[in-house]
């Protein structure tokens, strides 16, 4: 039962490094969502898709991009990254928008220098 | 801008205490409202879905309840124990179903 999968679990960039998260879901849900998390404000959406090659902005989008080019996958990559974005990001999924629950994956932690 | 408040922010209680939290939102367009439990080093994890004026649900030791009229939803947790030891999320959608989620309810139980 793998649920939500996010890789990687951790990493560590350079200030102006780029990289992409993987999140993998295989409980054919039409949305999934990139949250981060941190100390004091706790989850804030970044982006967020209701189906396949499709994706919107969430409540702190900049800085970000995101890709559904298949169902089951979703993209979250930083172009440039800065120590603003040192967090720990979650992955979500759902069957529905809002009368449905989400479910996460274990996380990645991320943090730059 | 949509407002969910949950309270108390943190909460201590003793084994075998039973405890409940609150999670207010706005009673307006009411679409549903989502409870979630995040253990430490682990992923939040679902509890309840509630979309119906007066629904109540449970889950083993935990129950919810919910009033959309008045704009509150509370999660009782009956003889707490140890393992129940998480923080406590409530979520509201916002009118484009995005999730909305509270700051949370830290519960510690001591054994």
């Amino acid at each position: 039962n793998a649920g939500v999968t996010q890789t990687p679990k951790f990493r560590v960039l350079k200030t102006g490094q780029s990289m992409t998260l993987l999140c993998a879901q295989d409980m054919n849900h039409e949305y999934m969502y990139w949250y981060r998390q941190d100390p004091g404000m706790g989850l804030r959406l970044i982006h967020y898709s209701v189906g396949e090659g499709t994706t919107a902005k969430g409540e702190v989008p900049d800085g970000y991009n995101v890709s559904r080019l298949k169902k089951q996958n979703f993209l979250l990559g930083l172009e440039s990254a800065a120590p603003s974005q040192t967090s720990v990001y979650f992955c979500a999924s759902s069957a529905g928008l809002s009368n449905q629950p989400q479910h996460f994956g274990d996380g990645t932690r991320l943090s730059i220098l | 801008i949509l407002n969910v408040e949950q309270s108390p922010q943190s909460l201590h209680v003793q084994e075998g205490d039973s405890t409940n939290f609150t999670c207010s939102f706005p009673s307006s367009n009411f679409y549903a409202l989502h409870w979630y439990r995040w253990e430490t080093a682990k992923s939040p994890e679902a509890l309840f879905v509630m979309t119906l004026n007066g629904d109540e649900k449970k889950k083993g030791r935990i129950s919810a309840t919910l009033n959309t009229k008045e704009g509150y939803s509370y999660l009782y947790i009956k003889g707490s124990q140890p393992e129940d030891s998480a923080t406590y999320l409530c979520a509201f959608p916002s009118n484009t179903g995005k999730l909305i989620f509270g700051q949370g309810t830290t519960l510690q139980v001591k054994p």
